[in-house]
């Protein structure tokens, strides 16, 4: 059973369209994050939000955490072809979340087309 | 620059040759941690590690170890190599295993023949 299910699984879209892609559960998160993986290389850290309805900003990327804690979104505006990659999100479950290692959901692969 | 280091990047071996992928961190993190990664099965952490001398199974331990014997090293160890190991692997790092931001490596794409 997967924890952290990401929606959807793959998106193509064009070059200046908007596009959100989500990350839900049934468990409730202390914490969660958001990285981006390009080809070949490893996951790297975009945000964290930790406390429910949190939304942050990060250029023309938005992210909000749920009022729950059980999910989040990440909408991007005016998409360019740089925002192409493999989006994973990845939870922090528990109050004594230091301790346990984070859930990450399989991703959801962009490719925006110029 | 803070960065986890992983060698090879790329590794051909044969089947039952023991082979070493080090991984290395230079941000004093306590927490380390080995994942695989492959097409359709998303990230599945292998082993990690809480601090020095503390190692725990993750969801695919079977065919692999690990040590943890500097704060800074955590080399994932494959005795004997499997054509089912052949993978994307990622070493991370981080303050905390939870809830802190995780810093990975650049990979090791290995292939066993």
């Amino acid at each position: 059973t997967q924890l952290l299910e990401q929606s959807p699984q793959f998106l193509s879209i064009q070059e200046g369209e908007n596009l959100t892609v989500y990350c839900n559960s049934s468990s409730v998160f202390s914490s969660l994050q958001w990285y981006r993986q390009e080809p070949g290389e490893g996951p790297v850290l975009l945000v964290t939000v930790v406390t429910g309805g949190e939304v942050k900003k990060l250029k023309r990327l938005t992210f909000q955490f749920g009022d729950a804690r059980k999910d989040s979104s990440l909408h991007i505006t005016a998409a360019q072809p740089g925002d192409t990659g493999l989006y994973l999100c990845a939870g922090a479950i528990g109050v004594n979340s230091g301790n346990t290692p984070l859930v990450f959901g399989k991703g959801t692969r962009l490719s925006v087309i110029a | 620059e803070a960065q986890v280091t992983q060698n090879p990047r790329y590794l051909i071996t044969v089947t039952g040759k023991k082979l070493t992928v080090t991984c290395s961190q230079n941000m004093n993190h306590e927490y380390m941690s080995w994942y695989r990664q492959d097409p359709g099965l998303g990230l599945r952490q292998i082993y990690y590690s809480m601090n020095v001398e503390v190692t725990d199974k993750g969801d695919v331990p079977e065919g692999y170890k690990v040590s943890r014997k500097e704060k800074r090293n955590f080399p994932l160890i494959l005795e004997s190599p499997s054509p089912n190991q052949t993978s994307l692997y990622f070493c991370a790092s981080s303050f905390k295993a939870g809830g802190y931001g995780y810093t990975f490596g650049s990979g090791t794409r290995l292939t066993v023949v």
